[in-house]
């Protein structure tokens, strides 16, 4: 069965640090597609990244990057040089491509970028 | 419309009371699910619509709760004899095309029920 564990409940970081939220998830399938979401205090979850399970290279988009490792389960998130506007709840996620595309979230990890 | 949008933003409902909560994924999108939101319990699933059809009932909480989805378009979570425990932001997301493709939320529906 499907299974994603954000570990990590509340992080508090100074603005400029860098912060890695952690996600480990649980499949049997061989495709599945993991995501990262961020939810703002605004409350409208965002889209971050989609990664496939056959594409382990790691992603980078401005401050943000992703590091996808499968022999550990592992889609963790860094933030570089983080922004107050980087403080929200992000979201890890997994869907499992070739059955029920049912996507499950984490419990989401609260991020908070002190000034 | 440019994005999902989902009504009403708020209910507040006495208990035993029924309730109908609405979506209205972005147009073309074929896939839509409905999640449920407690406080520090990040995003439950709930249902999922592949078109009309619903492949995965699973996540319903109990058979208070029922969904449907016609012509392809519009979604309702319906929620029987409403509980205090049902109190939650219900939120619905849009796919265009099954769990591929990047979802798409609406704001929510903030649901109290007293």
């Amino acid at each position: 069965a499907q299974k994603v564990t954000q570990a990590q409940t509340e992080i508090s970081v100074v603005e400029k640090e860098d912060v890695t939220l952690d996600c480990v998830y649980e499949t049997r399938d061989t495709t599945y597609y993991l995501f990262w979401y961020k939810q703002p205090p605004s409350g409208e979850l965002v889209f971050l990244i989609r990664r496939n399970s056959f594409d382990e290279q790691n992603e980078i988009s401005g401050r943000y990057s992703w590091n996808f490792q499968k022999s550990t389960s592992s889609f963790n998130f860094t933030i570089t040089a983080s922004q107050v506007v980087d403080s929200a709840v992000y979201f890890c996620a997994l869907s499992e491509a070739y059955r029920d595309d049912k996507i499950i979230f984490g419990k989401g990890t609260r991020l908070h970028i002190l000034p | 419309g440019a994005g999902v949008s989902q009504s009403p933003s708020n209910k507040v409902t006495e208990k035993g009371k029924d309730v109908e909560l609405r979506c209205d994924p972005i147009s073309g999108h074929t896939a839509l699910y409905w999640y449920r939101q407690s406080l520090g319990q990040g995003l439950e699933f709930l249902i999922y619509f592949q078109g009309n059809s619903a492949p995965d009932k699973s996540g319903l909480p109990s058979d208070r709760f029922s969904a449907e989805r016609t012509g392809g378009s519009v979604s309702t979570l319906t929620i029987q004899r409403t509980q205090q425990e049902d109190s939650a932001v219900y939120l619905c997301a849009s796919s265009l095309n099954r769990g591929l493709h990047s979802l798409h939320f609406g704001n929510g529906t903030r649901l109290t029920v007293t």
